[in-house]
Formats: structure tokens, sequence, C-alpha cells
């Protein structure tokens, strides 16, 4: 059965730094696998998804992140935090075979001033 | 473009009672989502659609049930609701799971005291 598994439930940074979310997946096949913001009181929306094309995914608002088979990692970087980067971000697997997208539990983003 | 639409956003349920979370979508999409959010936990799925008379189980599913009579409703039921379903449900709809875009409604929130 495919998962992933995001490390840390909260990460800090200062407005300017890097950005390090990490999320290292399970899954018997190839994996597909995407990256969720969701902002206070809102839905989720896709950042950006990995599907095998290419193993540096660029994704909306600056955010990138690379596929690691050797690592079975996917984490999400960003150069430099802004304030609006607050949230709450979720990696995300599917594989070719299945029908549902199974969620981590998540990390929240804060940036200090 | 309304997307996901759920209804209602707000409720609070008595133990035992029972409601049904509305959701529809008009993007022709075939594959249909539940997941609840709990703080800390993530999104688990709770059932799951591959299209119009087509229900699976997904993680969390004791307790609730679903159907799906057309492409654009997935209705989820809660029978004999329990203070554990205090949670926020999401519904969410995606043309196909595997390697594309899951789009979320805005969320129900549900007390069940």
């Amino acid at each position: 059965a495919q998962s992933v598994t995001q490390l840390g439930s909260h990460v800090s940074v200062s407005e300017g730094a890097l950005v390090l979310l990490r999320c290292n997946y399970s899954s018997s096949v190839p994996p597909y696998l995407f990256w969720y913001v969701q902002y206070p009181n809102q839905g989720l929306q896709l950042l950006l998804k990995y599907t095998s094309a290419a193993t540096l995914v660029k994704g909306i608002n600056g955010f990138e992140a690379e596929f690691k088979k050797s690592e079975t990692s996917f984490h999400l970087t960003k150069p430099s935090a802004h304030m609006s980067d607050a949230a709450e971000y979720f990696c995300a697997v599917s594989d070719s075979s299945a029908s549902k997208i199974i969620f981590g539990s998540g990390t929240r983003l804060s940036i200090r001033p | 473009n309304a997307g996901v639409t759920q209804t209602p956003k707000f409720r609070i349920l008595k133990i035992g009672q029972s409601m049904t979370l509305q959701c529809t979508q008009d993007m022709n999409h075939n594959y249909m989502y539940w997941y609840r959010q709990d703080p800390g936990m993530g999104l688990k799925l709770i059932y799951y659609s591959v299209g119009a008379g087509i229900t699976d189980k997904g993680e969390v599913p004791n307790g609730y049930n679903v159907s799906r009579s057309t492409t654009e409703d997935f209705p989820l039921r809660l029978e004999l609701a329990a203070p554990s379903q205090t949670s926020v449900y999401f519904c969410a709809s995606s043309p196909k799971a595997a390697n594309t875009e899951a789009f979320f409604g805005q969320g129900t929130r549900l007390t069940v005291v």
C-alpha cells in the first residue's frame, strides 16, 4: 500500500530564509506524488506534482520539489520564504493502478518577520 | 466556476442524530473523494468513487455511508453520530486519480455533542 510520511509537524523559518519541508514515500510501484497547500479555513490546492516526466518539479509561488528514488523522498523547497507562505502543507501519493490519493499528516509552516 | 461545492459549512449534531453532507461538482470529474481532517492527523480518506454507481471504502469508513447516483453528486451520510466524528470534512474531485490534480471544496465543520 502507498503511504507518505512528513517529518516535522511544525516548521518555523525567518522571512527570506530557505524553506525545506520533508516527505518520504512508500510505494510498491512508481508513484505519483503531490504537494498541496492549505490556507486557514480553506480547502487544499495543488502546489506541484511529480508524474515521472522530470525529477525536479517546479510549482506555483516559487516552490519546487525533487524526486529522489534512492532516498524515497520528495522534499519541498523554496529559496526565500515570504510571510504569505504561512500555511499547512501536505504531501500526497497515488500510484498508477490506484484510484485514491493518500495524504500525509501535514506540516505547518510559520514565517518569522 | 463553482468547482466543488459542499453544504452545509457548519453543523452541530447531537449524539445519535444522523445527517447528510452534500457535495456536488460541475467539472464532469469521474473521481470523487471524502476526507476528514483532524488536528495533527492530516487528511484521512473515508470513501471514494471512480464513477457513477461505483463506490469503495477508504482508510476510515466506519460510521459513514456514501452513494453516487450521478457524476455530479457524492453525498456522505452519517448515521448515529458520535463525538469521534467531530471533524472537518472535505469533498474533492479529480478527472483521474493517478496523475491529475484533485479539486477541493471549502469543507464542512461538524461538531457532535
